[in-house]
């Protein structure tokens, strides 16, 4: 079974540029995260999907932060603009559902704002 | 809210010699709990969970955890550590009643041969 995949795994931008990430989740699972993980940090939820549809953006910084998710699978996370303190990890997360059921992780896109 | 405390930034231990990562949580209900373990460079991933039934729960690679209700605690244990376990520990918790899944800030476990 392939896991899940995101891409880049490092991007290094200006501040004030604009970013975007991507994410295909492992096939069948309906839900979908994205996390910002700070160095020194456990992983922040940003949003989370349900098929198409958003359950969970309460801690998107919606000024500068947009997600969508087409058709309900992959996934795109943006950035614009960005500012220093978005230097992190971008996870990216999958699961059958909510509950009990574990989150299966992509690699992660390592984003540094100079 | 849930919330998830990892109190040891930074655990060491001999090879061969059990190990103990700590993690206490707090939910307004019953709990799902997780832990994951993140090597360098790479994603998390998933080692076991608690949902219900026996405390004693047993994962991937030789770990285990113990849920224990009256001290909110899900300590993650070994009984003989490897090198290679050497990585980032994270303690995840998840009220049963809710989607929202909590992380601790992670406990770097160092193995020295």
């Amino acid at each position: 079974e392939a896991g899940v995949a995101q891409s880049p795994r490092y991007k290094i931008i200006e501040k004030r540029q604009s970013v975007a990430f991507w994410c295909n989740p492992i096939s069948g699972h309906a839900t979908l995260y994205w996390y910002q993980q700070i160095l020194g940090q456990g992983p922040k939820l940003l949003i989370q999907f349900q098929n198409n549809g958003v359950v969970d953006d309460s801690q998107l910084p919606k000024d500068r932060f947009s997600a969508e998710r087409l058709k309900g699978v992959d996934s795109t996370l943006k950035i614009q603009p960005a500012k220093l303190e978005d230097s992190a990890v971008y996870l990216c997360a999958s699961t059958l559902g909510g509950g009990y059921y574990e989150q299966y992780f992509g690699p992660g896109t390592r984003l540094t704002v100079t | 809210a849930q919330s998830v405390a990892q109190p040891e930034d930074q655990v060491n231990v001999a090879e061969g010699n059990p190990l103990t990562v700590k993690c206490t949580y707090s939910v307004s209900g019953n709990p799902y709990l997780f832990w994951y373990v993140q090597y360098p460079n790479r994603g998390l991933q998933f080692l076991l969970k608690y949902i219900t039934g026996d405390n004693l729960v047993k994962g991937s690679y030789g770990f285990e955890a113990e849920f224990n209700k009256s001290q909110t605690s899900f300590h993650l244990k070994k009984p003989s550590a490897l090198v290679s376990d050497s990585a980032l520990y994270f303690c995840a918790v998840r009220d049963i009643r809710g989607d929202d899944m909590r992380f601790g800030a992670g406990t770097r476990l160092t193995v020295k041969p």
